[in-house]
C-alpha cells in the first residue's frame, strides 16, 4: 500500500523567509509526485508535478521542489514567501503502472502554512 | 473561462434525508472523481467516472452513490446521511491520462443535522 506523510501539521513564517514543507511517501513501486494548494472555503490548485525527468520540479507562485528517490522525499520549498501564501499545502502520489491503484491520487494530511507580516 | 462548478456550496440536511451534490465542468475532460474531506484531513477518493465507466474505491460506503448523465455532469447522491458524512465534497476532473492535472472545483460543505 502506498501511503503519503506530510512531516508537519502547521508551519508558521514570517513574510519573504524561505520555507521547506516536508513530504515523505512510501511505495513499493514507481511513483509519480503532486503538491496541492487549498486557499480558504476553495478546491484545490496544483502547483506542481513530477513524472519522470529533472528531479527538481518548478511550479506556480514560485515554489519548487525536489524528488529525492532514495530519501523518498518530495519536498516543497519557497524562498521567500508572501502573505498571500498562507494556506494549507497537500503532498499527493499515483502510483505507476504495477501498483494495485494506477491512477488514483492520495493525499498526504495537510500542512497549514501561515506567514505572518 | 473553463472550470469546474459545483452547487450548493453549502448544504445543510437532515440525519437520514437523500441529498444530492452537484457538479458540472466545461473542460470536456473524461474523467470525473468525488473526493470526501473531513475537518482537518485529507481529501479521501470514493468513485470516479471515466466517460460513463463507473469506478467505486474499495472502501466507499453503499449509501454513496454517483451518476453521470453525459459528459459535463456528475452527481453524488447520499440516500441516508449519517453525522458522520458531514465534510467536504469535492468534486474534480482530469482530461484522461492518470497522471494527468485533477482540477478541481470549490467545493460543496454537507453539514447533517
Amino acid at each position: 500500500a502506498q501511503s503519503v506523510t506530510q512531516l508537519d501539521s502547521q508551519v508558521p513564517v514570517f513574510e519573504e523567509a524561505p520555507v521547506e514543507l516536508r513530504c515523505n511517501y512510501s511505495s513499493s513501486v514507481s511513483v509519480y509526485l503532486f503538491w496541492y494548494v487549498q486557499y480558504p472555503n476553495q478546491g484545490l490548485q496544483l502547483l506542481l508535478k513530477y513524472l519522470s525527468g529533472s528531479t527538481l520540479v518548478k511550479g506556480i507562485n514560485g515554489f519548487e521542489a525536489e524528488f529525492n528517490k532514495s530519501q523518498t522525499s518530495f519536498h516543497l520549498r519557497k524562498p521567500s514567501v508572501h502573505i498571500s501564501d498562507t494556506a494549507e499545502y497537500f503532498c499527493a502520489v499515483i502510483l505507476g503502472r504495477g501498483g494495485t491503484s494506477y491512477g488514483k491520487l492520495t493525499f498526504g494530511q495537510g500542512t497549514i502554512l501561515t506567514v505572518h507580516p | 473561462d473553463a472550470m469546474v462548478i459545483q452547487n450548493p456550496r453549502y448544504q445543510v440536511t437532515q440525519f437520514g434525508k437523500p441529498v444530492t451534490l452537484s457538479c458540472s465542468q466545461t473542460l470536456n475532460h473524461n474523467v470525473m472523481y468525488w473526493y470526501q474531506q473531513k475537518s482537518s484531513q485529507a481529501p479521501k477518493l470514493l468513485f470516479h467516472y471515466y466517460d460513463k465507466d463507473f469506478n467505486n474505491e474499495a472502501d466507499t460506503p453503499d449509501n454513496f452513490q454517483s451518476r453521470r448523465p453525459n459528459t459535463s455532469f456528475c452527481f453524488l447522491d447520499i440516500r441516508s446521511p449519517g453525522l458522520g458524512d458531514a465534510a467536504m465534497y469535492l468534486c474534480a476532473t482530469a482530461r484522461g491520462s492518470s497522471t494527468d492535472t485533477q482540477y478541481f472545483g470549490p467545493g460543496t460543505r454537507l453539514t447533517v443535522l
